[in-house]
């Protein structure tokens, strides 16, 4: 009954090589967020985006680009992966006006060899 | 720096018994607090928040306290059971609707 779909759900690929991970809601929410997250440490948040044409970036400082050109997707882009992006990465979105409530998906896990 | 501090890394509790779960704060300006617990390959899922107009408040056996003058929080379940076993993050923002920083968890076993 997940609202928010992230694919892949595990990925392992080489050096060098250019990855989207989708995300995608159902909700109609206007905001959309990526997390980062390392094994035991804290979700970083690396993108966000308030609706459609808006991307902004999140403290932690990411290689990664993303794109709003719809309202229910939020792509996330490595142009060339490399082993220090091996990590999990969450995609969230909320409400405008309740946009203290985020829903997340299920994560994308990424492996760069 | 870290902003929201959960210093208990795990937790392990015999079922029906009562779980605490601990969070500290820096930033005096959030004042919206939130829990969210995760499964293993699962995305975090919210159970709980607080505004700081409150301290405290309930939903079924999660109870959140809020204490702003200490810059602590706490997530009270009871009874434990088996089912929450977890791991549970602290969040908490500044400003409605902007962002959110998160705590490194705390890894809770409801042992039956």
């Amino acid at each position: 009954e997940a609202d928010i779909y992230q694919t892949p759900r595990y990925l392992v690929i080489g050096t060098g090589k250019k990855i989207t991970l989708e995300c995608s809601q159902t909700m109609g929410h206007d905001k959309m967020y990526w997390y980062q997250q390392d094994p035991g440490m804290e979700l970083h948040l690396i993108h966000y985006s308030y609706g459609v044409n808006s991307t902004e970036k999140g403290d932690l400082s990411s290689e990664s680009t993303v794109s709003r050109i719809r309202t229910e997707h939020f792509p996330l882009t490595l142009e060339s992966a490399r082993p220090s992006h091996t990590s999990q990465y969450l995609c969230a979105s909320s409400p405008f006006f309740r946009a203290n409530v985020l829903t997340f998906g299920a994560g994308s896990r990424l492996t760069v060899l | 720096d870290q902003q929201v501090k959960q210093n208990s890394p795990s937790l392990s509790v015999q079922e029906g018994r009562i779980s605490i779960l601990n969070c500290d704060y820096t930033n005096s300006m959030f004042d919206y607090f939130l829990w969210y617990k995760k499964y293993p390959a699962e995305g975090p899922t919210f159970l709980i928040s607080i505004s700081s107009i409150k301290d405290k408040n309930e939903d079924g056996r999660f109870t959140v306290f809020l204490n702003k003058s200490a810059k602590h929080l706490s997530l009270h379940i009871v009874p434990s059971q088996p089912g929450d076993s977890a791991v549970y993050f602290c969040a908490a923002s500044a400003v409605m609707g902007n962002q959110f920083y998160f705590g490194t968890g705390t890894s809770l076993t409801v042992i039956p």
